[in-house]
């Protein structure tokens, strides 16, 4: 049975660096096919996919974002970790991480957190 | 302002059947496979359709999908008020080497 769960800030400050925690059970991300991306949701707008993290290290970012967004992995702790640096209010969104599975590139995410709201606010 | 685009809403009566479409081009939908996602309010979305046209296990056939150059569409028959929510189309983009997501569609069944 595949779960992952969200965790981090509720809150954090304009400029700050926010850090985001993926814990998944029931997977490996080190089985070859296996992917975790991250995807978030402005309250009432729509889903924008952030990141990915390969089975075998490679990534890949949004390149809207891709100067502020880091994403790795702790194999043994079964985690991912997405950093935002120098967050905005416009980055106030619900943050999802989600499971993959598939050797092509795309986006069929089968499993999904529950989601993880972060305010940005001073 | 969304890669993929959608339209913002559609709405039929119970029992019939909508199309809900995504636009795209030939650095997205052309090349890679699609997939939709439908939302509810206030919970994580669900994959409904993947490589343009599977169901993933439990998800009734009345949900269809397909695919023809650089748009996709999403079918729903049989409409039911339980099926009122948000719907998602996705891909990657190859020139962008990102996953991208169309800006959504509010579906209600009047």
């Amino acid at each position: 049975q595949i779960t992952l769960k969200e965790s981090g800030p509720a809150l954090v400050k304009p400029t700050q660096t926010l850090t985001l925690t993926c814990t998944f059970s029931g997977f490996s991300l080190s089985d070859i096919g296996v992917s975790v991306g991250w995807i978030r949701q402005p309250p009432g707008k729509a889903l924008e996919w952030l990141a990915l993290l390969y089975w075998d290290d490679d990534k890949r970012y949004s390149p809207f974002l891709k100067s502020r967004l880091t994403i790795t992995k702790d194999t043994s702790e079964n985690q991912v970790v997405l950093t935002l640096t120098s967050v905005d209010p416009v980055d106030t969104a619900t943050y999802y991480c989600a499971h993959r599975l598939g050797l092509v590139r795309g986006v069929d995410f089968d499993y999904w957190g529950q989601g993880t709201l972060v305010t940005v606010s001073s | 302002q969304s890669v993929l685009t959608q339209p913002p809403s559609v709405s039929a009566a119970p029992g019939q059947k909508v199309t809900i479409s995504c636009s795209g081009s030939s650095s997205n939908i052309a090349n890679n496979d699609v997939s939709w996602f439908q939302q509810f309010p206030g919970t994580a979305p669900k994959l409904l359709i993947y490589d343009n046209t599977k169901r993933p296990s439990g998800i009734p056939d009345r949900f269809s999908g397909s695919k023809s150059g650089t748009s996709a569409t999403l079918g729903i028959s049989g409409l039911q008020t339980g099926d009122e929510a948000d719907y998602y189309c996705a891909t990657w983009d190859s020139s962008l080497r990102a996953g991208v997501f169309g800006g959504g569609t509010k579906l209600t069944v009047l």
